[in-house]
């Protein structure tokens, strides 16, 4: 299947600094990417819709100052945690739709970020 | 009413043991149907992906979809320890917007 790699894959950072994780679809185009949190035993939460060359599109809830989304290419796709706090700890999982009419959805591998 | 229905298990069999895992779902406009697997502490990992009713099968996996009932059902057989992991389904009616199951919890036994 087509792979999309994740970037980092676990990052450690103090409380107040910035993080960025990337996401890429290695093998195929992805006009929309979509960003998840994931907390412990429980299912993907979409935070935010990511299209190529225009704003993303977040969920209710989701700030959109505090997690800034960046889609500047159709392979990639990056997610910036700004002044992380120990709540931002979590793990986060991008998916990539393959461009086409009958594209299909593939994951990262998730990137844990741990905030102290 | 949610999208898409989950029961999240944890469901645990023995090994070899025929496993069926099920969603239902709300709105019969959905016409994209997937099963991802997900590892601990990993992205899930797609299994099947179907459009419209009727079965896909790819090795010890059988997807079914039933549009009539808004049914989808994803059976392993001779399920293996390495089979143990939490699995999604997901829906889809433009291809653009998803909806995810809660996930079943699935364990099989040595």
């Amino acid at each position: 299947g087509a792979v999309v790699s994740q970037h980092p894959s676990w990052v450690i950072c103090k409380s107040g600094t910035s993080v960025k994780i990337e996401c890429r679809s290695l093998d195929f185009q992805a006009t929309t990417m979509f960003w998840y949190r994931q907390f412990p035993k429980q299912s993907l939460m979409l935070m935010a819709t990511s299209n190529e060359g225009s704003k993303a599109t977040y969920e209710q809830g989701v700030e959109k100052d505090k997690f800034l989304i960046n889609h500047a290419s159709l392979t990639l796709s990056t997610l910036t945690v700004t002044s992380a706090h120990p709540e931002d700890s979590s793990f986060y999982i991008c998916s990539a739709l393959e461009d086409g009419d009958t594209g299909e959805l593939f994951f990262g591998e998730g990137s844990r970020l741990t905030v102290l | 009413q949610k999208e898409v229905e989950q029961d999240p298990g944890p469901l645990s069999v023995p090994e070899g043991a025929i496993v069926s895992l099920n969603c239902t779902y709300s709105n019969s406009a959905f016409q994209y149907f997937m099963w991802y697997r997900q590892y601990s502490r990993k992205g899930p990992e797609l299994l099947m992906y179907t459009y419209s009713s009727g079965n896909k099968e790819d090795g010890r996996f059988t997807a079914q979809v039933d549009k009539s009932s808004k049914y989808i059902s994803l059976f392993i057989r001779d399920s293996q320890p390495s089979d143990s992991a939490t699995y999604l389904c997901a829906i889809s009616n433009t291809g653009n917007q998803f909806y995810f199951g809660t996930g079943t919890s699935l364990t099989v036994i040595p």
